[in-house]
């Protein structure tokens, strides 16, 4: 069965260095996708970063970077040069295309709190 | 271009009532997907419709249905409610219901049952 796995609960970081959220999955299944969204306190789900499980190079988007390492099943989620306003929930989530749906399935989160 | 609205923001019931949320998608988006936030957990998706058919359903009782309507638009509808609905219900977005397709998220609706 297909699985997400957020091992840090909670994370802080000193404004203005790079923190690495952890994110482990599992599936048989060979084609997939990975994705990352924050949540802040208001409650939307802000999509953050896609890597298809196809995907030679590692994604990046501005200051969020993706190191998957598909050999492990991880796709760690690098914040480089945090921001007060990076701290949030930041969920990973999964979908793979067995039925054809496009349904995520997500991990538990992780909170990250940025300290000035 | 507006995101994905969704209305109420806030909603109390009392067990046993009906409730129905509504969700309007990214202009240009055909699909559109409902998930379950409980406190301290991730989203659970709940179902998906694209063009106005069911495209897929997660594990939740019969007291939960949906409906996507001509302007894409969608309804969540939850009967008999348990304490246990108490979540935060988030709808998603997309173009298409391809496994590649990112979904956009709205504010949620909170529901509050007592």
């Amino acid at each position: 069965a297909q699985k997400i796995t957020q091992t840090q609960p909670g994370m802080f970081v000193q404004e203005k260095e790079a923190v690495t959220l952890d994110c482990t999955y599992d599936t048989s299944d060979p084609s997939y996708g990975l994705f990352w969204y924050k949540q802040p306190s208001s409650g939307e789900m802000i999509f953050l970063i896609y890597q298809g499980s196809y995907d030679q190079q590692n994604a990046t988007e501005g200051r969020y970077s993706l190191n998957f390492q598909k050999a492990r099943k991880s796709a760690n989620l690098v914040i480089s040069a945090s921001q007060l306003g990076d701290s949030a929930m930041y969920f990973c989530a999964m979908r793979w295309d067995q039925t054809g749906a496009n349904n995520l399935f997500f991990g538990t989160g992780t909170r990250l709190t940025v300290i000035p | 271009d507006a995101g994905v609205t969704q209305s109420p923001t806030h909603l109390i019931k009392t067990r046993g009532q009906q409730v129905t949320l509504r969700c309007s998608p990214i202009s240009g988006h055909k699909s559109v997907s409902w998930y379950q936030q409980v406190l301290g957990q991730g989203p659970q998706f709940i179902f998906q419709y694209y063009e106005k058919e069911e495209r897929g359903r997660g594990n939740f009782p019969d007291r939960f249905s949906a409906r996507q309507f001509p302007n894409y638009s969608s309804e969540l509808n939850v009967n008999a409610l348990l304490l246990g609905d108490s979540a935060l219900y988030l709808c998603a977005s997309s173009v298409l219901s391809g496994m590649g397709e990112t979904q956009y998220f709205g504010p949620g609706t909170r529901l509050l049952v007592l």
